[in-house]
């Protein structure tokens, strides 16, 4: 079994200061990794994923995460945040092998303020 | 990108009544849809696997006998919730993988029981 952990619950932050999103991943086995985002009332969005390769993965809207497998951990980051950021976002993991369900993280609310 | 609706995306309905969420994909062909339940500010958990042909697989106290699952055909699962109650409300919402690695999820089904 998996299981996944996002350390922070909420994180505020202005509009233009970089920011990190923290994921931990607990797993016997291969896993793949990925980042979600929802905006209220509505579905789940792929911003990125990480299957196998450079550790260092570039998404949609300028994020990006590195996977580092000594300390499973699969952290997103933006540079520079927009208003539009805000959203909840979510870490997944699934294996990588046989049924594809994901095992989500509890999320964490970004709030970019002005 | 292959694409996953839903229907209806918001219900609301009297206590002791069922309802039916249809999750089709829209574009190619799922054996395999997964239904995650999400309550408010929570993260998303697995609630079923559903498989075209055979039996629902439910997670570990999902109800199988509450959430009725049929998988018709190769494009639509659905999902019945039987005699909902007020802790039935939740935003429901499906997946299916579409190779290796890569989900997509439907945009989500907001169920209020009164």
């Amino acid at each position: 079994a998996q299981s996944v952990t996002q350390l922070d619950s909420q994180v505020p932050v202005f509009e233009e200061a970089p920011v990190e999103l923290r994921c931990n991943y607990s797993s016997s086995v291969s896993v793949y990794l990925f980042w979600y985002v929802q905006y209220p009332n509505q579905g789940l969005q792929l911003l990125l994923k990480y299957l196998s390769g450079s550790t260092l993965v570039k998404g949609i809207n300028g994020f990006e995460a590195e996977f580092n497998k000594s300390q499973t951990s699969f952290h997103l980051r933006k540079p520079s945040v927009h208003i539009s950021d805000t959203a909840e976002y979510f870490c997944a993991v699934t294996m990588d092998t046989g049924r594809r369900a994901l095992t989500f993280g509890s999320g964490t609310r970004l709030q970019v303020q002005p | 990108g292959a694409v996953v609706s839903q229907h209806p995306s918001r219900v609301i309905c009297k206590s002791g009544t069922s309802v039916k969420i249809e999750c089709r994909s829209l574009d190619f062909q799922a054996t395999t849809m997964f239904w995650y339940r999400q309550f408010p500010k929570q993260s998303l958990m697995l609630m079923a696997t559903s498989n075209e042909g055979s039996k629902a697989t439910y997670e570990q106290g999902v109800e199988k006998d509450k959430f009725l699952i049929n998988h018709a055909s190769l494009t639509l699962s659905t999902l019945t919730v039987t005699s909902a109650h007020p802790e039935d409300s939740s935003f429901y919402i499906c997946s299916a993988p579409v190779s290796g690695s890569e989900q997509f999820f439907g945009p989500g089904t907001r169920l209020t029981v009164l």
